[in-house]
């Protein structure tokens, strides 16, 4: 079974401080994303990579950075945190397709880290 | 941008009976895929149907796809109190070549025994 996992369920940080959530996955997939969710507004994506060192932006990239050394591990960076940011994480992996008519793999969840900004 | 909408917001049945939820979509896709998400929890996969498939099934899932209309449905026959979640569509639009789907609101089904 893929298994995608998140560092942390739940985490509070004060406002201003540098967060760091990691990703990670085990089924080699070349393709990670970032989403927050928030009541209301349904999943919206941050940030998200197709290879080791890619990124592409995503629909709300603002405030966000992202790190990809390896290709299990995908890093979502709060550089200055702040309360807007309150939101559940949750990171997702899948396969990328070959070709236009191999694209768009089921993508797999983490659980979720919930972070709070107070 | 939001991309499908899901309809109803909320949806609550007795068990056994069967649950639809829409979803409409605004460009064109290359596929659609439904996901449940359980309280607090990530979402999980359950069916993805390409642009060029009408119709799919998985166990009591059926889904349909209506390229014409934009809007695709979830069926889920016989329910259970287990089923209660929330279910999200989500689109892969056709052309780029990024993997990114958009996801709808979701609609929140709530099972009674």
């Amino acid at each position: 079974d893929v298994k995608v996992t998140q560092s942390s369920r739940y985490l509070v940080k004060r406002t201003g401080e540098k967060v760091f959530l990691e990703c990670v996955q085990d089924m080699d997939h070349e393709n990670m994303f970032w989403y927050r969710q928030d009541p209301g507004l349904g999943l919206r994506l941050i940030y998200f990579s197709y290879d080791v060192k890619m990124k592409e932006k995503g629909d709300i990239p603002e405030g966000y950075s992202v790190s990809r050394e390896k290709k299990e591990r995908f890093s979502l960076i709060l550089e200055s945190a702040s309360t807007n940011q309150t939101s559940m994480y949750l990171c997702a992996s899948s396969l990328r397709g070959l070709g236009r008519g191999a694209r768009g793999y089921e993508q797999y969840f983490g659980p979720g880290t919930r972070l709070t900004v107070t | 941008s939001q991309q499908g909408e899901e309809d109803p917001q909320a949806l609550s049945i007795q068990e056994g009976e069967n649950a639809t939820m829409n979803c409409s979509y605004k460009t064109s896709i290359n596929n659609l895929q439904w996901y449940r998400q359980n309280s607090g929890r990530g979402l999980v996969h359950l069916i993805l149907i390409r642009s060029n498939e009408r119709e799919k099934h998985s166990g009591r899932l059926r889904v349909t796809l209506d390229t014409s209309k934009k809007s695709s449905s979830l069926l889920i026959t016989a329910s259970r109190a287990a089923d209660t979640a929330s279910y999200f569509c989500a689109t892969l639009e056709s052309g780029g070549g990024a993997d990114g789907l958009t996801f709808g609101k979701g609609t929140h089904l709530i099972i009674q025994p």
